[in-house]
């Protein structure tokens, strides 16, 4: 079974300059999860899925992070414009059911981004 | 919020030795303790976990202890090997899954 697919795997981009992450959940799994690593530090959940309907967004930076998941399946997650911050790794997750957070979690090798 | 903090940060122990890592949270109505090991590039995955009717949880060579009253939670390796270095990251559940700051855990050969 394929695991969470994430690209791309590395993005370097200048500040200013918008930015676009992917992610495919394991099939069939209804709730999906976008969080965010800085170096060092454990990952923080930015935004969580139960199909196509954000429950959680509430750590989302809404003036200029936004996320997808139109059809229930891939997700995409964009940043505009890209501030020096935001330079971190971008974890994708997902897990089977709609009973939150408690379900095993599954996660994506991440998108390590660089801002210059 | 939950707030949850992990000690050590980095931990050294020579191979066969055994390995304990200590976290605490804040929120009482967490009950879900999950712990995680990252290895370079790749994503947090599972190695155990325990809800908050148990005290203690054992699988092979890890086992974890909850103290529900003092908010502390324990993952104890035996028997450490080289595979085992990675940086491991406590949980805690309530409305939403929230990390510890990790330890990044060395075994030498």
């Amino acid at each position: 079974e394929a695991g969470v697919v994430q690209s791309p795997r590395y993005k370097i981009i200048e500040k200013k300059q918008p930015v676009a992450f992917w992610c495919n959940p394991i099939s069939g799994h209804n709730t999906l999860y976008w969080y965010l690593q800085n170096l060092g530090q454990g990952p923080e959940l930015l935004i969580r899925y139960e199909n196509e309907e954000a429950v959680d967004d509430s750590q989302l930076p809404k003036d200029r992070f936004s996320a997808e998941r139109l059809k229930g399946v891939d997700s995409t997650l964009k940043i505009q414009p890209a501030e020096l911050g935001d330079s971190a790794v971008y974890l994708c997750a997902s897990s089977l059911g709609l009973s939150g957070p408690r379900n095993e979690q599954f996660f994506g090798p991440g998108t390590r981004l660089t801002v210059l | 919020g939950e707030n949850v903090e992990q000690h050590p940060s980095t931990l050294s122990v020579q191979e066969g030795d055994s390995a304990v890592i200590k976290c605490t949270y804040s929120d009482s109505a967490s009950n879900y303790f999950p712990w995680y090991k990252q290895e370079l590039g790749k994503g947090p995955q599972l190695i155990i976990d325990i809800r908050s009717n148990v005290g203690e949880k054992k699988d092979q060579r890890i086992a974890v202890t909850l103290n529900k009253t003092a908010k502390h939670f324990s993952l104890h390796i035996t028997e450490t090997q080289p595979e085992d270095s990675a940086v491991y990251f406590c949980a805690a559940i309530n409305e939403k899954l929230t990390f510890g700051t990790g330890t990044r855990l060395t075994i030498i050969p």
